[in-house]
């Protein structure tokens, strides 16, 4: 079946290093969703991108879809405590809403 | 807080019970979405529903039904549990079609449901 992959797992930061967690879909999507989820909350919707190549901006998180429409990338800069959670990309292959989830990492920051 | 409430929070229950999920999307969404969250599996997409009707199916088990009613709340039905069916339920609600946000999705609460 399709799939996504997310690698890594966890990541452990010092505060103000960057971070970056990345996504591979075993088949072509339509568009690419980014979430967030903090300990002991919900999945926070971040971001959509849609086009090849797309490269978004959020402050310091920068998002990128591959040429291919098959990987993505979320880029945090200089960490910060309040970035602490699980990122999510959900991969949408027939524009339908039906989001396949990556495995998600779980970012640490230390202080 | 994102507009979308599910109710219980908790639920605790034993194998072969039958349990209920509620489901209430924000004001305005027309799609409501399943989703199971467990350690070993993370987030699975199990059902979707449009203003009424069924859309799409994921990893839904048989002993699992899902409806949304007139007034777009939905419910989870699951049936004959077993241990393995512990894990957080997720309901997301998204905009209407037609809107530019349809693929955003917000999530509920979650319900907890422990089967013992």
């Amino acid at each position: 079946g399709q799939q996504v992959m997310q690698i890594p797992q966890y990541q452990h930061v010092q505060e103000g290093e960057d971070f970056t967690t990345y996504c591979n879909s075993s088949t072509t999507l339509s568009n690419i969703q980014w979430y967030k989820q903090r300990p002991g909350g919900h999945p926070v919707f971040l971001i959509q991108l849609v086009k090849s190549g797309e490269v978004k901006k959020q402050k310091r998180l920068t998002f990128q879809f591959g040429e291919a429409k098959k990987n993505s990338s979320l880029h945090i800069t200089a960490t910060q405590t309040t970035d602490v959670g699980t990122y999510f990309c959900a991969g949408d292959p027939g524009n339908t809403g039906k989001l396949i989830f990556g495995q998600g990492t779980t970012l640490q920051v230390k202080p | 807080d994102s507009g979308v409430t599910q109710t219980p929070k908790h639920l605790i229950t034993a194998t072969g019970q039958r349990v209920t999920l509620r489901c209430s999307p924000r004001s305005g969404d027309l799609s409501v979405y399943w989703y199971q969250q467990s350690l070993d599996q993370g987030l699975q997409f199990l059902i979707q529903y449009y203003n009424g009707e069924e859309r799409a199916k994921g990893n839904i088990l048989e002993r699992f039904s899902a409806q949304q009613f007139p007034d777009l709340h939905s419910e989870l039905n699951l049936s004959s549990l077993e241990l393995g069916d512990s894990a957080l339920y997720f309901c997301a609600s998204s905009p209407r079609e037609g809107s530019g946000r349809y693929n955003e999705q917000f999530f509920g609460p979650g319900t907890r449901l422990t089967v013992l």
